[in-house]
Parts: C-alpha cells; sequence; structure tokens
C-alpha cells in the first residue's frame, strides 16, 4: 500500500535552523491530512492537521503546507529543537476526514535535531 | 491531561493462542479504533467502532479479530488463535468527533512465538 509515501527515511537538522518533512499520495480521495510524532515506546501523538480547502496551515513552530495538483504535503518546523528528534508520520484521510478515523500512514521519518 | 491508557504494554504468547488486548479511551470519546504496527513497517488501520457497533475494518481484521466494549469504559481487542504475523505493536485510538484527529495510546506489544 503505497498511497501516502514519505521517501525520506531520516533527516539530520542543526539546532535553530528549519525541519522540511515531506509527504506524497496518490489517492485523489484523501482530502484530510495529518502529522504526527512519535518518540520510542510510545504511540503518535497528533502534531497539526490540513484540510484540502486550505494550503496552509501554522500552529507555532509548525506549519504544514499542501500542494493538492502536485499530491503533496511538507511540514516545516521552525526553529528546530532537539526535543522535536522523534518519527514524523504523514497520515491522510478521505471524506472530510469523516471515514470512521480510517488514516492511511506514510512510513514515517526520522527527525534528528543536534544541539 | 487526558490520555488513552492500553494494557498489556507487552504480551508474549504461543501461536494458536487467543490474546486480549485493553484499551481506555478518553473518557467523553464516542469513536474508538485499533490501528497496528509491525516492526519496520506502517501504521496500519484495523477497526473503527461507534455506538457498539464496527464502522468500517479493513482487510486484515478478519475473522480471528474481534472488537468489544463490554462497559462503559474499555474498548478490546481480541485475537482468537495468533499466528506468528500477528507479532506487532497495537495501537487503540479514540476521538470525541467523527472527524479529526485521533489520540493514540501507548501501544501493546504482541509477541507471538
Amino acid at each position: 500500500d503505497q498511497q501516502v509515501k514519505q521517501n525520506s527515511p531520516s533527516l539530520s537538522v542543526q539546532e535553530g535552523r528549519i525541519s522540511i518533512l515531506n509527504c506524497d499520495y496518490t489517492n485523489s480521495m484523501f482530502d484530510y491530512f495529518l502529522w504526527y510524532k512519535k518518540y520510542p515506546a510510545e504511540g503518535p501523538t497528533f502534531l497539526i492537521s490540513i484540510s484540502s480547502i486550505k494550503d496552509k496551515n501554522e500552529d507555532g513552530r509548525f506549519t504544514v503546507f499542501l500542494n493538492k495538483s502536485a499530491k503533496h504535503l511538507s511540514l516545516h518546523i521552525v526553529p528546530s529543537q532537539p526535543g522535536d528528534s522523534a518519527v514524523y508520520f504523514c497520515a491522510a484521510s478521505a471524506n472530510g476526514g469523516t471515514s470512521y478515523g480510517k488514516l492511511t500512514f506514510g512510513q514515517g521519518t526520522i527527525l534528528t535535531v543536534h544541539p | 491531561e487526558p490520555e488513552v491508557t492500553q494494557t498489556p504494554s507487552h504480551q508474549v504468547t504461543q501461536m494458536g493462542q487467543e490474546v486480549i488486548l485493553r484499551c481506555v479511551p478518553i473518557s467523553n470519546h464516542l469513536y474508538f479504533y485499533w490501528y497496528r504496527q509491525i516492526l519496520g513497517q506502517k501504521v496500519e488501520f484495523l477497526v473503527s467502532f461507534y455506538n457498539n457497533e464496527i464502522s468500517e475494518k479493513s482487510e486484515i481484521f478478519d475473522d480471528q479479530f474481534s472488537v468489544e466494549r463490554p462497559d462503559g469504559s474499555n474498548f478490546t481487542l481480541k485475537i482468537r488463535s495468533t499466528k506468528l504475523e500477528d507479532s506487532a505493536m497495537y495501537f487503540c485510538a479514540s476521538n470525541g468527533k467523527m472527524a479529526g484527529e485521533l489520540f493514540f495510546g501507548e501501544g501493546s506489544r504482541l509477541t507471538v512465538l
């Protein structure tokens, strides 16, 4: 199942710089997108979401950009902090996010922020 | 802050045995889910549950799986006859509305020998 793809398995960034995590999707029915962060031995924690009627959503240091024509979204973290080091998952849902919580996840990207 | 809790954190079982994984969703949430992550693979949707019945299930969720909300607080996933390939981290999640973000528990690691 390659409907949601995160092509970069890992990303290393210096503290204070920008982290950009990318995600591509193929299913045109997806219209609601989420980013989750996961630490070892913990469950995924919701970060930020975006509906397909928008192209940008911002929450503090986190901004998600959506390019519907390219079926691409990205998560920007500015400035990056060592505590941001975790696995980041992109997830997508159809029907305005109302498909009964059926999220399709990407493989995840391991972000390491160096002090 | 309210959270989803899961027990056990780790269970080791023999192939063919029945396993029950337990979850206590956030108290005012109405929608409940199970996901799993096999080591090295993606997090996969298994099933969603609302109003005491299954709303949607994936192809993975075959007859050996069942879910139940036996009382007002617990939400369980039963695997009737475990197989080696059932070894995975199982995540319970809940939310208070049909759409939007899910709140995940810390997961139950199942190891089938």
